[in-house]
């Protein structure tokens, strides 16, 4: 059984950096194909892809906040940690992690870049 | 980037009866090599995280009603639901993923009881 679950402050002061730590259980982070992402949801909107890391370590952001993100895994701790710099009040949203599943062949691995399961998100608050 | 646009933005359906959704993408999100689009569809209810119910298209989520279905290629995309039931009810989001590079969400569609 695949679970997620976020964790980080819920109120972040505009310019602060905001981290966030994905805790997960029920599947590896080295396993061939599987990733994790940050996808964020401001109060009534739509949903917004931010970040991935697969099992190689190969990390993907969102091109237009790509220079404030950084990700990265923890595969000792079943964590994965998010970081985003100069947050602003247009931050404030629900951040949610999720598992991006995928598959290997004899030859290669493959990951499939949606979402199969969700944490139930927190809220973050940009606000001085 | 590859931009994908969802119709309506909401919807109000009678009880049994078909929703339509649809979601195009700014550019072809279609494999030639393996035949496969990189699209996927959720759902999400009020105060829930989003739910995959379908990707590659068409291909549905185990325990996902058979009401729910997925059709399109290229960058023309349908999900259906063929008989509404009240827990469906939400916000349905299609999400291309094509690239990896920059994954995109539609800007979602809500339904509701009409």
């Amino acid at each position: 059984q695949i679970t997620l679950k976020e964790s980080g402050p819920t109120l972040v002061k505009p310019t602060q950096t905001l981290t966030l730590t994905c805790t997960f259980s029920g599947f590896s982070l080295n396993t061939g194909g599987v990733g994790v992402g940050w996808i964020r949801q401001p109060p009534g909107k739509a949903l917004e892809w931010l970040a991935l890391i697969y099992w190689d370590d190969d990390k993907r952001y969102s091109p237009s906040l790509k220079s404030r993100l950084t990700i990265r895994k923890d595969t000792s701790k079943n964590q994965v940690v998010f970081t985003m710099t100069n947050v602003d009040p247009v931050d404030t949203a629900t951040y949610y992690c999720a598992h991006s599943p995928g598959y290997c062949t004899s030859d290669n691995c493959y990951a499939d870049a949606h979402f199969d399961y969700w944490g139930q998100g927190t809220l973050v608050t940009v606000s001085s | 980037d590859i931009v994908m646009t969802q119709s309506p933005d909401s919807l109000a359906v009678s009880l049994g009866e078909r929703a339509t959704i649809n979601c195009r993408s700014s550019q072809s999100i279609l494999y030639t090599s393996n035949n496969k689009n990189y699209l996927a569809w959720y759902q999400q209810k009020p105060g829930q995280p989003p739910k995959l119910l379908i990707s590659w298209a068409s291909t549905r989520e185990s325990g996902v009603p058979e009401r729910f279905s997925g059709s399109g290629s290229g960058t023309d995309f349908t999900l259906t639901i063929s008989s509404l039931q009240p827990e469906d009810v939400a916000v349905y989001y299609c999400q291309e993923y094509y690239t990896s590079l920059a994954l995109t969400f539609g800007g979602g569609t809500k339904v509701e009881i009409k």
